[in-house]
């Protein structure tokens, strides 16, 4: 049981590239999120998905797209990277969103935009 | 909106005392509060979980209170060793956030001294 795995682990970008962020979870687990960690800021929730075919905004979308084509994978794209998008990027999961349900996180991927 | 806030930022102690983390939030309907763990350059470790209706968990030499009516939980660590040092963070899932939205606290950055 892998939990949830994150690829790739480093990234730098130029400004105005595009990629995805790989997010998977092995738990069968119907909630997923993504989040951005900024020093001073904390954590911020990008998106989320409460099950495949579903997705939501969260308080800081812009620039980032979602799908949830599968239960397992909630990829992050990051259309024309900019470098206030420089940050490290969580995913995590949890079974689903009742007040028992333990969030899980993937080790995270550090984004540079130069 | 809610805020979590974790005082101090920072705690130095010495090897087999008992560490003490607090955490504040200001709007207390909640489903519940996580408490976790990140070490440099990591992700985010779930500790413990307490739901609303709970006043406290315990796991191993982990003990979290939560009173709810006045917006805080404690975070206790008993005996403590240099493996603890870390980054602790709480977070909690409130009533009216969307989907299983986290808001986190600032964090309390450990160092347990040999």
């Amino acid at each position: 049981n892998a939990g949830v795995t994150q690829t790739p682990k480093f990234q730098v970008l130029k400004t105005g590239q595009s990629m995805t962020l790989q997010c998977a979870q092995d738990m069968n687990h119907e909630y997923m999120s993504w989040y951005r960690q900024d020093p001073g800021m904390g954590l911020r929730l990008i998106h989320y998905s409460v099950g495949a075919g579903i997705t939501d905004q969260g308080e800081v979308p812009n620039g980032y797209n979602v799908s949830r084509s599968t239960t397992e994978d909630f990829p992050l794209r990051l259309l024309s990277a900019a470098p206030s998008q420089t940050s490290v990027y969580f995913c995590a999961s949890s079974r689903g969103t009742s007040g028992t349900d333990t969030q899980y996180f993937g080790p995270g991927t550090r984004l540079t935009v130069l | 909106k809610q805020e979590v806030t974790q005082i101090p930022a920072a705690l130095s102690v010495p090897e087999g005392e008992n560490l003490v983390l607090n955490c504040s939030f200001t709007d207390s309907a909640i489903y519940n509060l996580q408490w976790f763990r990140q070490d440099p350059g990591k992700g985010l470790t779930s500790l413990l979980l307490i739901q609303s209706s709970q006043r406290e968990q315990t796991s191993g030499r982990l003990n979290a209170s939560l009173d709810k009516s006045s917006g805080r939980s404690t975070l206790y660590i008993a005996a403590s060793q240099p493996g603890d040092s870390a980054t602790y963070l709480c977070a909690v899932r409130g009533v009216k956030a969307a989907g299983n939205k986290l808001t986190f606290g600032g964090g309390t950055r450990v160092l347990v001294k040999p």
